[in-house]
């Protein structure tokens, strides 16, 4: 099973950003994403598709259909340029897609 | 708080074995799965497994099957990820992950394994 995200995405600050993640009936599984700056550990940043873990700004939303999940930042600040990861399950396996580095210029 | 804190860095040589440690603190250890994550320098994560600390039972990627084994201690709620017969492209930083539903909500800093003759 494959998960498959765009290598990098742009946007100016203030802006919203969208990073996709495409799998096959990906919708039928829940997504969670992870955001990572340089020389540091992945953070959950939304988990079931939607949810918001205490602590991760409103700005970050998530949704999950058919065979596209979308992690979207709105009003994008300097502070969220980084690699963002997806990841679900399929068979007892965990799945990460390849990662999108999300740049703030 | 919720801690995973990870053993240190490690040099091996190819064909030889490395064992990281994950001690894990301000939770029920033993009610959350442990997974492993590793990234190589400039790379995307990869998922190598989970265990699950109360009874032991462990699930493994297929392309570590074989190489890769997963224990605990319940009694110093530390997990344990051992990989043996290393080579070059086993290379990484090496992190545990508690593991809520599916989701990783917390993670250690990493270990670097360094493999080189």
């Amino acid at each position: 099973y494959e998960l498959t995200q765009p290598p990098s995405v742009s946007v100016s600050p203030g802006q919203a950003a969208s990073i996709t993640c495409s799998g096959d009936k990906l919708g039928d599984r829940y997504a969670s994403w992870y955001q990572q700056k340089p020389g540091q550990s992945p953070v959950l940043v939304i988990y079931q598709d939607s949810k918001r873990p205490s602590g991760i700004p409103e700005r970050f939303s998530g949704s999950n259909s058919a065979n596209t999940a979308t992690l979207t930042i709105s009003g994008t600040q300097a502070m969220d340029e980084a690699d963002y990861y997806c990841q679900a399950w399929d068979s007892s396996t965990a799945v990460f897609g390849g990662g999108t580095k999300l740049t703030v210029l | 708080q919720v801690q995973l804190v990870q053993s240190g860095a490690e040099v091996k040589k190819p064909g030889a074995s490395v064992k990281v440690s994950c001690k894990a603190s301000g939770y029920t250890f033993t009610s959350y799965d442990i997974n492993w994550v590793r990234q190589a320098t400039g790379q995307g994560l990869e998922w190598m497994g989970w265990m699950n600390p109360n009874s032991g039972n462990t699930g493994y990627a297929q392309k570590f099957q074989g190489r890769v084994t997963m224990t605990r201690n319940t009694s110093i709620t530390t997990a344990y990820m051992e990989l043996s017969s290393l080579r070059s492209e086993d290379t990484a930083v090496y992190y545990c992950a508690k593991s809520s539903s599916g989701y990783y909500t917390n993670w250690g800093q990493g270990t670097l394994v360094t493999v080189s003759s």
